[in-house]
């Protein structure tokens, strides 16, 4: 079966310094891989999406990058993070050959900026 | 459009039906998914049905679908504590490569 892993699950970090949240997804090959941030313990953005080793989408323009140095490998990364950062991180995954597949979620990072 | 959208709080009483509501503008044909997430935690998908079904029962869930409306909703009969959470709709953008989301509706359930 098809697992998700997603750590650090807690972070703080001090404004102006980097940052680099992975995730990796287990049984499965060539999936979608995606970063959402959930502000507020409400609605959620998507940053990025992926359908393929270095392959990244950018959904909005802002302080993050992300990378996929491996095919079940998603990285979040930032050079210097604002306070604005702050929030809950969910890395996703769904099978990349199919239309129509839920996504599958990782239990997330919480990040706090201070 | 791509929108989704849900009311944002619902408070019931344990035992009680909860019925969370979702509206979309896109009418293609497609899965439309809910999804629940509890305090702390990432999404758990918890049903779905296809455009083509007007309802699907699963234990205590019923999800109906009124594709003329485009309004899908989701019942939750004889509410638990332990459903206290945000639940998010959702469907898949037109290159079906993403999820939209709906704003999440957060239900708290009382003893």
């Amino acid at each position: 079966s098809q697992t998700i892993h997603q750590w650090p699950a807690t972070l703080v970090q001090p404004v102006g310094s980097p940052l680099s949240l992975e995730c990796t997804v287990e049984g499965t090959s060539n999936p979608n891989l995606y970063w959402y941030r959930q502000a507020a313990g409400r609605g959620l953005q998507l940053l990025f999406y992926s359908v393929g080793i270095g392959q990244i989408s950018s959904e909005v323009p802002q302080n993050l990058s992300a990378s996929r140095p491996q095919d079940r490998q998603f990285i979040l990364s930032s050079k210097k993070l604002l306070l604005s950062d702050s929030g809950f991180y969910l890395c996703a995954w769904k099978p990349g050959v199919t239309y129509n597949s839920p996504l599958h979620f990782g239990n997330g990072t919480r990040l706090t900026v201070t | 459009g791509e929108d989704v959208e849900q009311s944002l709080f619902l408070s019931v009483r344990e035992g009680d039906s909860s019925v969370i509501n979702c509206t979309y503008t896109d009418s293609s044909s497609t899965y439309l998914y809910w999804y629940k997430q509890e305090p702390g935690a990432g999404l758990q998908l918890l049903t779905y049905i296809f455009s083509n079904m007007d309802m699907k029962q699963d234990q205590r869930l019923t999800v109906l679908l009124n594709k003329k409306d485009k309004h899908l909703s989701l019942r939750i009969a004889d509410t638990q504590t332990g459903d206290s959470a945000i639940y998010f709709c959702a469907r898949p953008d037109t290159g079906f490569q993403k999820l939209v989301f709906g704003t999440g509706t957060r239900l708290l359930v009382s003893p």
